[in-house]
């Protein structure tokens, strides 16, 4: 069974279109998180939720729009995609109290190109 | 200054060898730390937590310096599969108000 699992794991689309990355976690982790990683291998923090709650929102444009329908799921709806957007994503929990030893628990990322 | 600072190699060991990674950061208020391990095209994954006393897992040992803001990732006698990306990550809120801050990574390649 895997800890958290993101679909699609490969998103080719163009310029404009709107797309959706699903995430889910069966560790029963009350916080989830979206990572980006960029083509020079940066991984930065997006959005954090706490129990479907929004906790950290960085820099992100507004065009990023996280959803959390409960504590297990955590999607992001990205719209009128750019070239820029071209990146790996990937999810990740962790629970607290356990973050200090644990850290986070990643998916397998998702791949987004934008032609 | 970037939060978290790290060599990025590449790092090219012979089999068996002793390598070294070292990391700095800038947030004092940093509550916890991490080296992580990224292989090609995969996600990161928890290599260890770094404790103040120090810790070791095997032929790996992490190290804290809170005072000098310096992580560091000793590995033993190098196999072939340490071959990968070693990221120092930097948790500067702790627990559930977290957010886990990344390097950019030091990637090893450990040849036969």
């Amino acid at each position: 069974d895997t800890a958290v699992s993101q679909t699609p794991k490969y998103l080719v689309t163009q310029m404009g279109n709107d797309k959706s990355i699903k995430c889910e976690q069966n560790l029963g982790h009350d916080t989830m998180y979206w990572y980006k990683q960029d083509s020079k291998k940066f991984l930065k923090i997006m959005f954090s939720y706490n129990n479907k709650e929004l906790i950290i929102n960085e820099t992100v444009p507004n065009r990023f729009s996280p959803k959390s329908p409960d504590k297990a799921h955590l999607n992001l709806h990205i719209n009128s995609l750019e070239l820029g957007d071209s990146a790996v994503y990937f999810c990740a929990s962790s629970q607290p109290g356990t973050t200090e030893v644990y850290g986070y628990t990643f998916g397998s990322g998702t791949r987004l190109t934008v032609v | 200054r970037k939060e978290v600072e790290q060599d990025p190699g590449p790092f090219n060991v012979p089999e068996g060898a002793t390598v070294a990674f070292n990391c700095t950061y800038s947030n004092s208020a940093s509550q916890s730390f991490f080296w992580y391990r990224q292989d090609c095209r995969k996600e990161p994954k928890l290599l260890m937590s770094v404790y103040s006393s120090g810790n070791e897992d095997g032929r790996f040992t992490a190290q804290l310096n809170r005072a000098s803001q310096y992580i560091s990732l000793l590995i033993r006698d190098s196999k072939l599969s340490d071959s990968a990306t070693y990221l120092c990550v930097v948790n500067i809120y702790g627990g559930s108000q977290g957010n886990l801050i990344f390097g950019k990574g030091t990637k090893l390649s450990v040849k036969p």
